[in-house]
């Protein structure tokens, strides 16, 4: 059972440029968000779904796309990369039990710089 | 825009003493409340949750509402070096984040 797997873990990129930081989990759940933190800052809401073919638009979702084709993957993707794009990003999820206790399972996190 | 707010520290105690963090909410409708623990360089984990004005006790922990004041807060009794980490107050079931508060015990 390996929870919440998204790669890559580190990602250079040049402006302008586009790439998808993929998420996988294998526990089943509906809940899946994408968050990201910039040094010294909390956590900030992308995109979340709640279910395959459903997303919505979290606190930040300028600049980034995401898609829920199965329960199991959820990825990110950035269209035209900017250096504000610089951030740590972690997915995670949770499912209909958990999600009145806040418990998300978050991934390792994908370390994105943009030069 | 809905807020939360934590004094970012860093907070530093004597291992053994009581450490107490705090944070504020600006959404007065706001009904669930989270503790989450994040260490150095690793993803967060939940420390704590608090739905109900009082205290909620597990273990070391205890987690205080008062949404009339629009706080929360967490203390940790009798901290551990193992506890020195960055504590995240989370609101509501989209876990609107605050900044953090890095806390660091002393040996």
């Amino acid at each position: 059972n390996a929870g919440v797997t998204q790669t890559p873990k580190f990602r250079i990129l040049k402006i302008g440029q586009s790439m998808t930081l993929q998420c996988t989990q294998d526990m089943n759940h509906n809940y899946m968000y994408w968050y990201r933190q910039d040094p010294g800052m909390g956590l900030k809401l992308i995109y979340y779904s709640v279910g395959a073919g459903i997303t919505d638009k979290g606190e930040v979702p300028n600049g980034y796309n995401v898609s829920r084709s199965t329960t199991e993957d959820f990825p990110l993707r950035l269209e035209l990369a900017a250096p504000s794009q610089t951030s740590v990003y972690f997915c995670a999820s949770s499912n209909a039990g958990t999600v009145d206790t806040g418990e998300l399972f978050f991934g390792e996190g994908s370390r994105l710089t943009v030069l | 825009q809905k807020e939360v707010e934590q004094n970012s520290g860093p907070l530093s105690v004597p291992e053994g003493a009581i450490a107490s963090l705090n944070c504020t909410y600006s959404d007065r409708g706001s009904q669930s409340f989270f503790w989450y623990r994040q260490y150095s360089g690793k993803s967060p984990e939940l420390i704590m949750f608090i739905y109900s004005n009082g205290d909620k006790e597990d273990g070391r922990f205890t987690a205080q509402l008062n949404k009339a004041s629009q706080y929360v807060s967490l203390l940790i009794r009798d901290s551990q070096p193992s506890d020195s980490a960055t504590y995240l107050c989370a609101v509501n079931l989209l876990l609107t984040f605050g900044t953090g508060t890095s806390l660091t015990v002393i040996p």
